[in-house]
């Protein structure tokens, strides 16, 4: 199993731009979820999917930020347009709530995208 | 509002000590809390605790929860270099839908 897989690893980009992060969530699992990490706020849930259909967006800080999953092995996060206090660690993670997994072991997480926004 | 504080927020210790870490919830249909260790990449799962006053142990760490006082501490004996890392407990609830809540996280450093 290749667990969740985000990319890109990093992503530096200038004030404006449009930047998208993508996820892979591990195969079987139906819940798909979106942080973001900073120093000051720690974790915080963005959204999260349930078999593909959004479910809770509140975290979503701003009309920039939108995320889709057309299908159960996909996600974006998108920015548009970026600004310098979007930088973070943006992380991806999956779990198959009410299955084994998820009982004994929670979520999964992706190794994140670091963004740097100049 | 659902919330999760960990505290102390950082510390720094010498190895061997041991160390307790802390976390209090406020979650609305609380089902379990977890917590996660995070080195330089994804946080990575140690424990879930969904019952009260049950020690869980793994090795040097060993964990409990009281659902009563709406908290769970984290124990780590004879530390070593290699714990140090950011520990993160989160708070699972049902209300409505499922998710988790993550406290800010507590940044332990064991120096050699």
């Amino acid at each position: 199993d290749a667990g969740v897989i985000q990319s890109p690893r990093h992503e530096v980009t200038e004030m404006g731009q449009e930047v998208t992060l993508r996820c892979k969530p591990i195969s079987g699992h139906d819940y798909l979820f979106w942080y973001r990490q900073t120093m000051m706020r720690g974790l915080e849930l963005l959204i999260y999917f349930n078999n593909n259909v959004p479910i809770d967006d509140s975290g979503m800080p701003e009309d920039r930020f939108s995320a889709k999953m057309p299908n159960a092995s996909f996600s974006t996060l998108k920015i548009q347009p970026s600004e310098p206090r979007d930088s973070a660690v943006y992380f991806c993670a999956s779990s198959l709530v009410g299955g084994a997994q998820s009982i004994n072991y929670g979520y999964t997480f992706g190794s994140g995208t670091r963004l740097t926004v100049v | 509002e659902d919330k999760v504080v960990q505290s102390p927020l950082s510390l720094v210790v010498h190895e061997g000590d041991t160390v307790t870490l802390n976390c209090s919830y406020e979650v609305t249909n609380f089902r379990s809390l977890l917590w996660y260790k995070q080195e330089k990449k994804a946080p990575t799962f140690l424990f879930m605790l969904t019952s009260s006053g049950i020690e869980k142990k793994s090795g040097r760490l060993s964990s409990i929860l009281d659902k009563k006082e709406l908290f769970s501490i984290l124990n780590i004996t004879a530390t070593q270099t290699g714990d140090s890392a950011i520990y993160l407990c989160a708070a699972a609830t049902t209300s409505g839908t499922y998710k988790y809540i993550f406290g800010t996280g507590t940044r332990l450093k064991v120096l050699a």
